[in-house]
């Protein structure tokens, strides 16, 4: 079972490029969220996805864009990557249905010079 | 707005002492409480969850939580713990609208 992957694992950018964090799930989850995980800061929700064709902001959503055209990808976008944004990033799955645990990804290491 | 706090940064316990990691919590409604576990360079794993009914959540690996209302807390506890335990332990709240926020974790040592 592949369950929640998140492409791709590893990635260093110069401030002003752009990039796409793909997470794909095989559940057939609902809903989706990106997060990112900082020292000392946990994680903080940067946008989420109740179903297919939905997002939300959470509370760090500055500097990202979103998109969950198809219901197993959910989308993270950095138009003008910042030194800011360097991070780990983690994708989360879950159903609506009774309340269930989110599942994870392994995370994706951003580093942005 | 919801909030999750873990008052304590690090936790340092000897092998075979009681462990607890202390969390509280605001949310409007009823809440739904999670803990998860984060080894190192790894993604979070899911130790149990508070829903309804008992205040007392047993968990994978031994784990167990105590839900209390009046305190709004929803501490980790386990009654032996274990060097393997050492990890970044998070406490998550998920509201009605299922956005779900998290502490800011707290480190576990266990020193054998």
């Amino acid at each position: 079972n592949a369950g929640v992957t998140q492409t791709p694992k590893f990635r260093v950018l110069k401030t002003g490029q752009s990039m796409t964090l793909l997470c794909a799930q095989d559940m057939n989850h609902e809903y989706m969220y990106w997060y990112r995980q900082d020292p000392g800061m946990g994680l903080r929700l940067i946008h989420y996805s109740v179903g297919e064709g939905t997002t939300a902001k959470g509370e760090v959503p500055d500097g990202y864009n979103v998109s969950r055209l198809k219901k197993q990808n959910f989308l993270l976008g950095l138009e003008s990557a910042a030194p800011s944004q360097t991070s780990v990033y983690f994708c989360a799955s879950g159903r609506p249905t009774g309340v269930t645990e989110a599942f994870f990804g392994q995370g994706t290491r951003l580093t942005v010079v | 707005a919801q909030s999750v706090a873990q008052p304590e940064d690090q936790v340092n316990v000897a092998e075979g002492n009681p462990l607890t990691v202390k969390c509280t919590y605001s949310v409007s409604g009823n809440p739904y409480l999670f803990w998860y576990v984060q080894y190192p360079n790894r993604g979070l794993q899911f130790l149990l969850k508070y829903i309804t009914g008992d205040n007392l959540v047993k968990g994978s690996y031994g784990f167990e939580a105590e839900f209390n209302k009046s305190q709004t807390s929803f501490h980790l506890k386990k009654p032996s713990a274990l060097v393997s335990d050492s990890a970044l332990y998070f406490c998550a709240v998920r509201d009605q609208d299922y956005k779900l926020s998290f502490g800011a974790g707290t480190t576990v040592t266990v020193r054998a």
